[in-house]
C-alpha cells in the first residue's frame, strides 16, 4: 500500500527562526509530490508541486526539496512568521492517477 | 481570485438520513474531487470525476456514496444513509487540465452525524 510518512508530528519554533519538515514516501511509480498548508478548519492550500525530475522548488519563504532516488522530500520554512502556524501536509500522486495520497501532516506552531 | 466554494459549512444530520454536500468548482476546471478528513486524521481521497463520470474512487466510496454534476456549475456528494463514522470534514477540490494536475480545495463542509 502506498504510504506517505511525515516527521516530526509537531514542532514549536520562535518567530523568525527556520525549520525543516520531512516526508518519506513509498508511492511508486510516482508522478509528483506536493506540499500543502492547512490552517485549522480550512482546506489545504498548495505551496509547491515537484515532478520526479525536479529537486527543488521555492515559493516565497517555503523551499521544498525532492530526492526521488531515496523517496524523500523536505520543506524548509525560512524566517518563520506567526501566520506560518498550520499543518503542513506532504502529498504524493501516481502517474495518470488523479488520486492523491496524503501524509498525516506536521503541525507547526510559531511563537512570538 | 477564483476559488472553490462549498455549502453548507456545517451540516448536522441523524444517523440513517441522506445528506447532499454541495460544491461549486472553479469555473474553467475540468477535474473534480471529493476528500474527507476525520477529526485528527489525515485527508483521504474519496472520488475523482472527469468528463461526467467517475475516473477513480477509493474503497471508502461504497454504494452509500454518489456524486453528480447536475448542471454546469455544481458538483455534489450524496451520502444515502449516514452512519456515525461518516462524521468528518468533507473537502471538494477542482483542477484544470494540465500536466501537474493541480488541485484547488474548498473550505470544507463539516458533517456531524448524531
Amino acid at each position: 500500500k502506498n504510504q506517505v510518512e511525515q516527521s516530526p508530528q509537531s514542532l514549536i519554533i520562535l518567530e523568525g527562526k527556520n525549520c525543516t519538515l520531512q516526508c518519506n514516501y513509498t508511492v511508486s511509480p510516482f508522478s509528483n509530490l506536493r506540499w500543502y498548508k492547512q490552517d485549522t478548519g480550512r482546506g489545504p492550500v498548495s505551496l509547491t508541486i515537484m515532478t520526479f525530475s525536479e529537486n527543488t522548488k521555492s515559493n516565497g519563504r517555503y523551499t521544498a526539496t525532492l530526492d526521488a532516488d531515496t523517496k524523500q522530500s523536505s520543506l524548509h520554512i525560512t524566517a518563520s512568521q506567526l501566520s506560518d502556524s498550520a499543518s503542513y501536509i506532504c502529498v504524493v500522486s501516481e502517474p495518470n492517477d488523479y488520486k492523491l495520497s496524503f501524509g498525516a501532516g506536521t503541525t507547526v506552531t510559531v511563537r512570538a | 481570485e477564483p476559488e472553490v466554494t462549498q455549502t453548507p459549512s456545517h451540516q448536522v444530520t441523524q444517523m440513517g438520513q441522506e445528506v447532499i454536500l454541495r460544491c461549486v468548482p472553479i469555473s474553467n476546471h475540468l477535474y473534480f474531487y471529493w476528500y474527507r478528513q476525520i477529526l485528527g486524521q489525515k485527508v483521504e481521497f474519496l472520488v475523482s470525476f472527469y468528463n461526467n463520470e467517475i475516473s477513480e474512487k477509493s474503497e471508502i466510496f461504497d454504494d452509500q456514496f454518489s456524486v453528480e454534476r447536475p448542471d454546469g456549475s455544481n458538483f455534489t456528494l450524496k451520502i444515502r444513509s449516514t452512519k456515525l463514522e461518516d462524521s468528518a470534514m468533507y473537502f471538494c477540490a477542482s483542477g484544470p487540465q494540465g500536466d501537474t494536475y493541480e488541485q484547488y480545495f474548498g473550505p470544507g463542509t463539516r458533517l456531524t452525524v448524531t
